[in-house]
């Protein structure tokens, strides 16, 4: 799967919009691109997916640039719950059970703060 | 609750002790995976398993065996660990192993080992 590169932190403001952004230049055209949150002492949560067109859900919108190279998670109105560890991830639309295609593979991703 | 569940939450255990953590699912999926987070480190994926067969392990110590005896249930069998293996475990289920679907991930185990 490709990398993606995320901004190691970030703050905001409650009832702020946040744009949490993600490189992903080598992406390949059989990627979807996932987020993830984790709160603290918490297993990881799924927040949104896409493959080429926006999409938004309950939770969060997801704006994909047109080349596909870069996307940005948007939370509308942050909370203090929002406060979290958020993941972009690349994972392919096919499975091959021998390699890390098509796996949900996790890097540092974005420490958000929500000050009050 | 996530639909995913696993047990226990916390487990505390000697070197020498032989453990079982257990997860289930009730969502219908077809494929389970165990992942390992340390302590300020990225997760690590272990184990996948698509439709009960085991698909992936990613240099594991033997120490750690996976089981799946059906869809929707899923073990990792803990014996001789080391105190380095405390971590959090994580169960995460999805529709197949494609990136179409999204993952579900349990609240995981924090595993001491003393």
């Amino acid at each position: 799967d490709a990398k993606t590169t995320q901004p190691n932190s970030m703050e905001s403001n409650e009832e702020e919009p946040v744009h949490l952004p993600c490189n992903h230049s080598t992406i390949s055209g059989t990627d979807y691109i996932h987020w993830y949150r984790q709160l603290p002492s918490q297993g990881p949560e799924y927040v949104i997916h896409g493959l080429t067109s926006n999409v938004n859900n309950r939770m969060a919108s997801l704006a994909i640039a047109e080349d596909r190279k870069s996307s940005t998670l948007i939370l509308h109105r942050a909370t203090l719950r929002d406060a979290a560890v958020y993941y972009c991830i690349l994972r392919d639309v096919r499975f091959r059970g021998s390699s890390n295609t098509g796996k949900l593979i996790f890097g540092q991703g974005t420490t958000l703060q929500v000050k009050p | 609750e996530t639909g995913v569940t696993q047990t226990p939450r916390h487990l505390v255990m000697g070197m020498t002790n032989k453990k079982s953590l257990k997860c289930e699912q009730h969502l219908g999926h077809n494929a389970m995976y165990w992942y390992k987070q340390s302590a300020k480190k990225p997760l690590e994926l272990m184990f996948v398993y698509s439709l009960e067969e085991r698909v992936e392990n990613n240099s594991v110590p033997s120490r750690f065996s996976p089981e799946c005896p059906n869809s929707s249930h899923l073990f990792l069998h803990l014996h001789t660990l080391q105190p380095e293996d405390s971590a959090l475990y994580l169960c995460a289920s999805s529709q197949d192993g494609t990136g179409s679907y999204g993952y579900t991930f349990g609240s995981g185990t924090r595993l001491t080992v003393v």
